[in-house]
């Protein structure tokens, strides 16, 4: 098993511009959520998924969109970057709504300048 | 508003001390309390405790849950250098279809020689 994957693993953009950070699973897990972390301020729940199909918002969604078309995939696309989106994103599953049972991918840092 | 507050934000002690990180919190819908160590990558999963009084422990590590309180406390005994990291406590709570994790700022160890 991979576990979760994330790519890339470092970025860096210009303000305005979008991505899509790939975060994929291979342990059949339901739920998958996105994370950032900023220095000071530990994790906060971006967006987060149930199952495929299924997707909602976390503390932080505001500029960011997320998608489930497979239970393997959970994406995660800025729409048009901003400064304040400069963090280490981290994607997360787990196989039920217990979350002691969540794995974090190793990932992915993002500076927009 | 839910929040988890750590304390203290940083600590540097010698091999061999013993340590004593805190977290308090305010979280609706409570449902356990989840300790990660963090070393320049992913959280890993520490502990989860869910009850009051009954002390989970791990080698050198323990940890404690007062519900009636609302606080925990992480416990390392004769630290090694190998123990610097950051120390997150998270709160996981039940939020309706799906259960949420509120993070603390974490605890910065550094164990020096």
């Amino acid at each position: 098993n991979a576990g979760v994957t994330q790519t890339p693993k470092f970025q860096v953009l210009k303000t305005g511009q979008s991505m899509t950070l790939q975060c994929a699973q291979d342990m059949n897990h339901e739920y998958m959520s996105w994370y950032r972390q900023d220095p000071g301020m530990g994790l906060r729940l971006i967006h987060y998924s149930v199952g495929a199909g299924i997707t909602d918002q976390g503390e932080v969604p505001n500029g960011y969109n997320v998608s489930r078309s497979t239970t393997e995939d959970f994406p995660l696309r800025l729409l048009s970057a901003a400064p304040s989106q400069t963090s280490v994103y981290f994607c997360a599953s787990s196989r039920d709504r217990g979350l002691q049972s969540q794995y974090f991918g190793p990932g992915t840092r993002l500076t927009v300048t | 508003e839910d929040k988890v507050v750590q304390s203290p934000l940083s600590l540097v002690v010698h091999e061999g001390d013993t340590v004593t990180l805190n977290c308090s919190y305010e979280v609706t819908n409570f449902r356990s309390l989840l300790w990660y160590k963090q070393e320049k990558k992913a959280p890993t999963f520490l502990f989860m405790l869910t009850s009051s009084g009954i002390e989970k422990k791990s080698g050198r590590l323990s940890s404690i849950l007062d519900k009636k309180e609302l606080f925990s406390i992480l416990n390392i005994t004769a630290t090694q250098t190998g123990d610097s990291a950051v120390y997150l406590c998270a709160v996981e709570a039940d939020s309706g279809g799906y259960n949420k994790l509120i993070f603390g700022a974490g605890t910065r160890l550094a164990v020096h020689p």
